[in-house]
């Protein structure tokens, strides 16, 4: 059974403290492992869609990776706008996405 | 370009009754999924829509039921609410434009079961 886990469950930095949320994952026929980040009361908005075991993708502060078991998104120099829920979600063998619980990250000033 | 948009935003019902949500996909995009995420949770996934027929469904009860329209616009609707379906519904739509497997989420319509 396809299974995605984010560590930590809540993250809280100070502006300019850079570090590193954690989606580990179980799943047969990975076909993409995908990072949204939701505000309250919003939509998940996409960030990177990463396919294969050592790609590495980069947006402004953000940057994700993937290995074999896990994905790692990495946050540099932070700002507080970028406090928000980090979701991470894998696809398999079909064409839905099965999402881990998320990371709330909170960025303080 | 106006997204993904979702209809209504916030309702109430209460336990037994019938729901149904509404939902236009960005332009450009012809597959419409929905998902369901509960408090403090990830969403999860009920069913996907192409060309007006369901073509993948998660573990969800009968209860939940949907239509694609020939537009590509599509209504979820809920038989016999419970109190455990209060929950953030999200559209989600994707399709050559874009990437097939980048889904684009409304702003999703929060249901409460009294």
């Amino acid at each position: 059974e396809d299974q995605v886990t984010q560590s930590p469950e809540a993250l809280r930095l100070q502006e300019g403290e850079s570090s590193s949320l954690n989606c580990s994952y179980t799943v047969s026929g990975l076909r993409g492992l995908f990072w949204y980040r939701q505000d309250p009361g919003k939509g998940p908005e996409f960030l990177f869609t990463l396919y294969s075991a050592g790609e590495e993708k980069e947006k402004e502060r953000l940057k994700a990776t993937l290995t074999k078991k896990e994905s790692f998104l990495h946050i540099t120099a932070p700002k507080p706008e970028d406090s928000a829920t980090y979701l991470c979600a894998v696809q398999a063998g079909a064409n839905n996405l099965f999402f881990g619980t998320g990371t709330r990250l909170t960025v303080i000033p | 370009d106006a997204g993904v948009t979702q209809s209504p935003t916030h309702l109430i019902k209460t336990r037994g009754q019938q729901v149904t949500l509404r939902c236009s996909p960005k332009s450009g995009h012809d597959t419409v999924s929905w998902y369901q995420q509960a408090l403090g949770q990830g969403p999860q996934f009920i069913f996907q829509y192409y060309e007006e027929e369901e073509r993948q469904r998660g573990n969800f009860p009968d209860r939940f039921s949907g239509h694609q329209f020939p537009n590509y616009s599509s209504e979820l609707n809920v038989n016999a609410l419970l109190l455990g379906d209060s929950a953030l519904y999200l559209c989600a739509s994707s399709g050559r434009t874009g990437g097939r497997n980048v889904l684009t989420f409304g702003a999703g319509s929060r249901l409460t079961v009294l």
